[in-house]
């Protein structure tokens, strides 16, 4: 089947701008996480879904950031008054979301790549 | 301050060598250590995972060591290959219901020469 999606696959924007960046899950899975990869840099968490329960939004660097996820389906990552600081890869992740389970492994899309100029 | 920090940066190592990454970590809350493969342009892959209740655990050419009281996990990949050139990242997370949020180490380049 399918894996997880993400688009734009790249994206140049102006700072100050607005963005949105999209998250197609792998079907039937129910946890769904947004991480960001700074270029050399390891990959930081930003916001975590899990069906309609209340998001982890603890990794959010800043209220410029918002995320939304309806149900177990797409997920939008939106950037408001973009910053140079805000490039980066953004990597959408999902996972089937077993409670209690250590190894549900997180399957990672090919990222967005963001560049403000 | 990094949770996991992961060493070398950089690798090089000959066609057949043996590859070795470390990583160590600081919250003993965590107990899932997975190592993620990432090529250029895209996103991580799972390559090999070991919970704390074990102290080895091996998957073909991929060997994940652990030392739980030292708090550190390494990577050995045996007979290297220059298909296995890529970013090896080591990662952790902890028992928070549902949500496994990974926590990342810096990543190693591994380069193997032909």
């Amino acid at each position: 089947g399918a894996g997880v999606s993400q688009s734009p696959s790249n994206k140049v924007t102006e700072k100050g701008k607005d963005v949105e960046l999209r998250c197609d899950p792998i079907s039937g899975h129910t946890a769904l996480y947004w991480y960001r990869q700074r270029l050399g840099q390891g990959l930081e968490f930003l916001i975590y879904f899990q069906g309609n329960s209340a998001p982890d939004k603890s990794g959010l660097p800043s209220d410029r950031f918002s995320a939304e996820r309806t149900g177990e389906s797409v997920s939008t990552l939106t950037i408001q008054r973009t910053q140079q600081e805000d490039s980066a890869v953004y990597l959408c992740a999902s996972s089937i979301g077993l409670a209690g389970s250590s190894t549900d492994t997180q399957y990672f899309g090919p990222g967005t790549r963001l560049t403000v100029l | 301050q990094q949770q996991v920090k992961q060493s070398p940066q950089s690798l090089i190592v000959q066609k057949g060598g043996i590859s070795i990454i470390n990583c160590a970590y600081e919250n003993t809350a965590f107990d899932y250590f997975p190592w993620y493969q990432q090529f250029p342009g895209k996103g991580p892959a799972l390559l090999i995972a070991i919970r704390p209740d074990v102290s080895e655990k091996k998957e073909g050419r991929f060997t994940i060591s652990f030392n739980k009281s030292a708090k550190q996990f390494s990577l050995h990949i045996m007979d290297s290959q220059p298909g296995d050139s890529a970013t090896y990242f080591c990662a952790a997370s902890k028992d928070a219901g549902n949500n496994r949020k990974l926590i990342w180490g810096l990543g190693t380049s591994l380069a193997v020469n032909p």
